[in-house]
């Protein structure tokens, strides 16, 4: 099972800013953050991933809490393009897992004109 | 560079016969998943390749499916044979290492 939690839907006006939210209250010390997204029939497309640190990357920025038990994915200026599933995954290479995402339902994020 | 190509993009099959996805991934990335998505349910993980072999097959639903990756490049997956249930998106990913995985277009198998 996933062990991230994440609204279903959200909505957001086309060059605003979009601020999806992920819980992970059970997040592993060495368990990264990464986003996804999956615009329509497409595969997903990778977004971003921290540790404990904001980061920021061409595309997207993603902050983190101080206790990482929940993090906001930012898209700055939100276009039509970017309407799709976002998914929130945590996970740590090693320890068994050498990759292998699990993909909860993801947010919905729908950008209007 | 090409990214992580699938084919066929689509394949419309019946009950009963045999289907081969390929998935040619990113050059030079050890690491291939398979991953698919049947109507209205999450995206699910197959199985993993390391170059030529298997690290994880605990997703693999049954042993009507078959992975290989013969020398560690393209990767195909066979149904055999194909069940109605099996219909669905069947995506392939490919990384480098522990960096971040880039995934394929997918293909959408219809079993009628």
């Amino acid at each position: 099972d996933a062990k991230t939690t994440q609204p279903p839907s959200m909505d957001c006006a086309e060059g605003r800013a979009a601020n999806l939210p992920c819980n992970h209250s059970t997040i592993s010390g060495n368990e990264y953050v990464y986003w996804y997204r999956q615009i329509h029939s497409q595969g997903p497309q990778y977004i971003i991933h921290g540790l404990k640190n904001n980061e920021t990357n061409e595309m997207a920025s993603l902050i983190i809490t101080e206790d990482r038990k929940s993090s906001t994915l930012i898209l700055p200026h939100a276009t039509l393009r970017d309407t799709a599933v976002y998914y929130c995954i945590v996970y740590a290479w090693g320890s068994g897992n050498t990759g292998k995402l699990i993909f909860g339902q993801g947010t919905t994020l729908q950008v209007k004109p | 560079e090409a990214g992580v190509t699938q084919f066929p993009s689509h394949s419309v099959i019946e009950k009963g016969q045999t289907v081969t996805l390929r998935c040619d991934p990113i050059s030079g990335h050890d690491n291939l998943y398979w991953y698919r998505r049947v109507m209205g349910k999450e995206i699910k993980f197959l199985l993993h390749f390391v170059k030529e072999s298997k690290q994880d097959e605990s997703g693999m639903p049954n042993n009507r499916f078959l992975a290989e990756r013969t020398g560690g490049t393209y990767s195909t997956l066979k149904v055999q044979p194909a069940e109605l249930e099996d219909s669905g998106v069947y995506f392939c990913a490919s990384s480098q290492g522990a960096a971040e995985a880039f995934f394929g277009q997918g293909t959408r198998l219809t079993v009628v």
